[in-house]
């Protein structure tokens, strides 16, 4: 069976430009999160949803959108890049909201130029 | 609020030897605990889960942590180290039902294998 899926793997952009992430979460899953992890850090909650609405939100700027989709893939939006942007965003899916486990993908690494 | 520390931001250890990453968190509810590694440019796998049924955990690849409400830890161990194991480790912590609400990370341990 196949994982969580991210796409791109690997991105630039420049300052001031905006990008789009991707993430398709293991089949059957309903909740799809977005961490941010900065180079040298531990992962950062960004965004949880589950059946399209969002459940949870971290400590980031209203530049970082996200959204699901009926076949509950995932975008994660992040509008006039900062360098401090520059990261690996991770993707992790679970069944349901109230069951354990998180399944992370393998991640799309973002460099702001 | 969760919080998680990891004590030790790189550990070395030699092939076959006891391998031994800690951590502490901080939780106001009965939390849950997780242990991922990373490869890298990899995403994170998880290694093992504390989530009330037992305080001796027993995961994949040989490692196995402990659950010690009183020291407030979650140290994870393997009895011998392989090359293979060279990675970076993460601790995090949830106050959710089963661990899919959000998962607070600890900045990670990297663990290096010497031949």
């Amino acid at each position: 069976d196949a994982g969580v899926t991210q796409s791109p793997t690997h991105l630039i952009k420049t300052r001031g430009q905006q990008v789009t992430l991707r993430c398709s979460p293991i089949s059957g899953h309903k909740s799809v999160s977005w961490y941010q992890q900065v180079l040298g850090q531990g992962p950062q909650f960004i965004f949880q949803y589950y059946e399209k609405e969002e459940r949870g939100r971290g400590n980031f700027p209203d530049r970082f959108s996200a959204r699901q989709f009926p076949n509950y893939s995932s975008e994660l939006n992040v509008n006039a890049l900062l360098l401090g942007d520059s990261a690996l965003y991770l993707c992790a899916s679970t069944l349901y909201l109230a069951t354990d486990t998180q399944y992370f993908g393998p991640g799309t690494r973002l460099t702001v130029l | 609020a969760q919080s998680v520390t990891q004590l030790g931001s790189h550990v070395s250890v030699s092939e076959g030897a006891l391998v031994l990453l800690r951590c502490n968190y901080s939780s106001s509810v009965p939390p849950y605990l997780f242990w991922y590694v990373q490869y890298p440019n990899q995403g994170l796998q998880l290694l093992l889960k504390y989530t009330s049924a037992a305080t001796l955990v027993k995961g994949i690849n040989g490692f196995e942590a402990e659950f010690k409400k009183s020291e407030t830890s979650f140290h994870l161990t393997k009895p011998s180290a392989h090359m293979s194991d060279a990675a970076e480790y993460f601790c995090a912590v949830s106050a959710g039902q089963g661990g899919s609400e959000k998962l607070v990370f600890g900045k990670g341990t990297k663990l290096t294998v010497n031949p």
